[in-house]
């Protein structure tokens, strides 16, 4: 089963318009963090913002927030007042604690976000 | 402050050559990841290192691939013979202790492999 699932492979959305982007995962685990990072064409990763399982509210940093729905396993990342430089890929992860290893970073396939003037 | 820096940017080899791609970590981070992108696959954890010791290489997709970090400051992939199905880009990312939740990429070598 996937651990992570962003069913949006493209979204679009008018500049100065708010967009959320979806995000659901699957794990067992009960301490585990999920994370938002951002490619732009040019290709390098963009950390924008985490949301540890244990964290009463949601994170905001900026434009950017995360709605976490825990009882749901979903971690919506909403970015508000979009502007032409969000269009890029938008990657959902997770990193929870699997097997022999302490630490597993598990990336979802990505939502190409287009914003339109 | 630089940020995780990645050689070379590009590469192109030919079936069967041999490829090392390199990596330096941001100064202090004492983790460090390397991941494989492609259209099928999406991003990939291959390895990671924690104080230049391998803690995870369960995604490192078969004997043809190595890793190494032999200090603080360098890190190693190599794919010894290269195939066209490796054919990706590569990413290095370190992070702080404790800051696991927030890994710094570097750039990316984007391989092809003809």
């Amino acid at each position: 089963a996937q651990k992570i699932t962003q069913t949006q492979p493209g979204m679009f959305v008018q500049e100065k318009e708010a967009v959320t982007l979806d995000c659901t995962y699957d794990t067992s685990d009960q301490s585990y963090g999920l994370f938002w990072y951002k490619q732009p064409s040019s290709g390098e990763m963009i950390f924008l913002i985490y949301q540890g399982s244990y964290d009463e509210q949601n994170a905001t940093e900026g434009r950017y927030s995360l709605n976490f729905q825990k009882a749901r396993k979903s971690a919506n990342l909403v970015i508000s007042a979009s502007q032409l430089g969000d269009s890029a890929m938008y990657f959902c992860a997770m990193r929870d604690w699997s097997g022999g290893s302490n630490y597993k970073l598990t990336f979802g396939k990505g939502t190409l976000l287009t914003v339109n003037p | 402050d630089a940020g995780v820096i990645q050689s070379p940017r590009h590469e192109v080899t030919e079936m069967g050559q041999e490829v090392t791609l390199r990596c330096k970590p941001i100064s202090g981070h004492d983790y460090l990841f390397w991941y494989r992108q492609t259209m099928m696959r999406g991003l990939e954890l291959l390895i990671y290192f924690n104080n230049n010791v391998p803690i995870d290489d369960s995604g490192m997709p078969e004997d043809r691939f190595s890793a190494k970090m032999p200090n603080a400051s360098f890190s190693t992939l190599k794919i010894q013979p290269s195939e066209p199905r490796d054919s990706a880009v590569y990413f290095c990312a370190s992070s702080l202790g404790l800051a696991l939740y927030e890994q710094y990429f570097g750039p990316g070598t984007r391989l092809t492999v003809t």
